[in-house]
């Protein structure tokens, strides 16, 4: 049974372009969670989606973050005109629709750095 | 949110038995207490979860006083690939998103 898949493992983008950041989560979950760590910091929660919902985004920031989770295919946290201070290790997690609380299962993150 | 708080940081040796102290003195009656551990570049893996008492797993125990306000994970006879970083999270069991804290840096050493 395979994990939270993460991809890409790494990133490079320069300042103004746009990052893609794919999530697909374990096999029959069916909601995802998005979280991002900077540097030497823990991790901070962006954003909760069900399929074709988002349920809580009070923790991405109000421009050039979005997040979808479409009915196919996987989670997609996109960055448009990405700054330098959006570097950081991005991490998704995932859950099934019934599940102890507190406990979801983390793929291994997407590094964002930008020149 | 109850707010956590925990040592920055910890050392021990191989072997021994590491007790990580987290305290939350505003838990309220829905939350569960979590841990999870992160190794360097990688997710957060879930350890252990517990509401009361002492819960026990391959992995670790937890104990938890009966105000709550506090609790211990307990890692038994520690390795090298035990250090990490260990984060004590009170969970709301009504909602689903984690609040993450700095969590404890654990250093094994030989």
């Amino acid at each position: 049974n395979a994990g939270v898949m993460q991809n890409p493992r790494h990133l490079v983008r320069r300042r103004g372009q746009e990052a893609r950041l794919r999530c697909s989560p374990m096999k029959g979950h069916s909601h995802v969670y998005w979280y991002r760590q900077l540097p030497e910091e823990g991790l901070k929660f962006m954003v909760y989606l069900q399929k074709e919902n988002i349920i809580d985004e009070s923790g991405m920031p109000k421009e050039r973050f979005s997040a979808e989770f479409p009915k196919e295919g996987p989670s997609i946290l996109r960055i448009q005109q990405v700054v330098r201070g959006d570097s950081a290790a991005y991490f998704c997690a995932s859950s099934p629709r019934d599940r102890e609380a507190g406990e979801l299962f983390f793929g291994e993150g997407s590094r964002l750095t930008v020149l | 949110l109850a707010k956590t708080t925990q040592p920055i940081s910890m050392d021990s040796y191989e072997g021994q038995e590491v007790n990580i102290t987290c305290s939350h003195n505003n838990i309220a009656t829905n939350d569960y207490i979590t841990w999870y551990q992160q190794f360097p570049s990688q997710g957060p893996r879930f350890i252990i979860q517990g509401y009361k008492t002492k819960v026990t797993n391959e992995v670790a125990s937890l104990f938890i006083p009966a105000d709550r306000k506090s609790s211990t994970l307990s890692l038994p006879r520690v390795s090298l690939s035990d250090t990490a970083v260990y984060y004590c999270l009170v969970v709301d069991g009504r909602y689903s998103t984690l609040t993450f804290g700095k969590g404890t840096m654990l250093l094994v050493s030989p």
